[in-house]
C-alpha cells in the first residue's frame, strides 16, 4: 500500500490560513487523495478528496502537485474549532478501497 | 440528520467477559468499517464489509474478535473473551460506494475499558 508522510504537529494563529502538507511519493494512478480530521473526543470526519485537479469545498481546499507526489490541505481562515488531527490518506478506486489511517498532523490553533 | 449510531458509548467490563458493540450505519449505505483507536497504535482498521459481506478482516485478532452484519441496519463487533489490552475506542463508519471513492461517516465511538 502506498504510504503518506505528514509532519507530526503544526501551529497556526487564529484567523490565518493554514497549509498542511502531505507527501505520497509512491502514489499509484488508482489512488485518490483523501483528507479526514478528528476533533477531540470525536470520530474522524471527512474533509475533502481529489485525484488530479485542485478541489474546493466549504471546509477546505486541496492542492495537488502536478506529479501527484504531494498535496496540501488549505484551511483558508483557521478558527479554534479547527484544532484537530488531520489525516492524509490514499484510497484506491477499486474494490480494495479501505481507508488506512497514518499518524496524521496535530494542528494547534493559537488564539 | 443522518448519522452512524454506535452503542454503547461506554463499556467497562471485567477480563474474560464477552463484549458486543453495535453499529447502525446510515440508511442506504453499503459499506461498513470497524476501527480501533489507542494512543499507542492510532486508528487501526479491524474489518470492513460491502453489502453485508466481509471484504477484509485481516486486521482483527481472529481468536477473540468477530464481526458480523446480521442485516443492513446492524453491524456488530464481538470480543470473547475480553482482555485488558482490548481497552480502546472502537469506531464504526459507513459509506456508499457509487463513484468508487466516496466519504465515510464515522460514529461517536464506543469507549471500552477492560479491567
Amino acid at each position: 500500500d502506498a504510504k503518506t508522510t505528514q509532519p507530526n504537529s503544526m501551529e497556526s494563529n487564529e484567523e490565518e490560513p493554514v497549509h498542511l502538507p502531505c507527501n505520497h511519493s509512491t502514489i499509484s494512478g488508482t489512488d485518490y487523495i483523501h483528507w479526514y480530521r478528528q476533533l477531540p473526543s470525536q470520530g474522524p470526519e471527512y474533509v475533502i478528496h481529489g485525484l488530479t485537479s485542485n478541489v474546493n469545498n466549504r471546509m477546505a481546499s486541496l492542492a495537488i502537485a502536478e506529479d501527484r507526489k504531494s498535496s496540501t490541505l488549505i484551511l483558508h481562515r483557521a478558527t479554534l474549532r479547527d484544532a484537530a488531527v488531520y489525516y492524509c490518506i490514499l484510497r484506491k478506486m477499486n474494490r480494495d478501497d479501505k481507508i488506512i489511517f497514518g499518524k496524521g498532523t496535530r494542528l494547534h490553533i493559537l488564539p | 440528520d443522518a448519522r452512524v449510531t454506535q452503542t454503547p458509548r461506554h463499556k467497562v467490563t471485567e477480563m474474560g467477559q464477552e463484549v458486543t458493540m453495535r453499529c447502525q450505519p446510515i440508511l442506504g449505505h453499503n459499506t461498513v468499517f470497524w476501527y480501533r483507536q489507542t494512543m499507542m497504535q492510532g486508528l487501526e482498521l479491524l474489518a470492513y464489509f460491502r453489502n453485508r459481506a466481509p471484504l477484509d478482516d485481516s486486521g482483527m485478532p481472529k481468536d477473540r474478535f468477530s464481526a458480523e452484519m446480521p442485516d443492513a441496519t446492524l453491524a456488530t463487533l464481538k470480543i470473547q473473551p475480553s482482555e485488558p489490552r482490548d481497552s480502546a475506542v472502537y469506531f464504526c463508519a459507513s459509506g456508499l460506494v457509487l463513484s468508487r471513492s466516496t466519504e465515510a461517516f464515522f460514529g461517536q465511538g464506543t469507549r471500552l475499558t477492560v479491567v
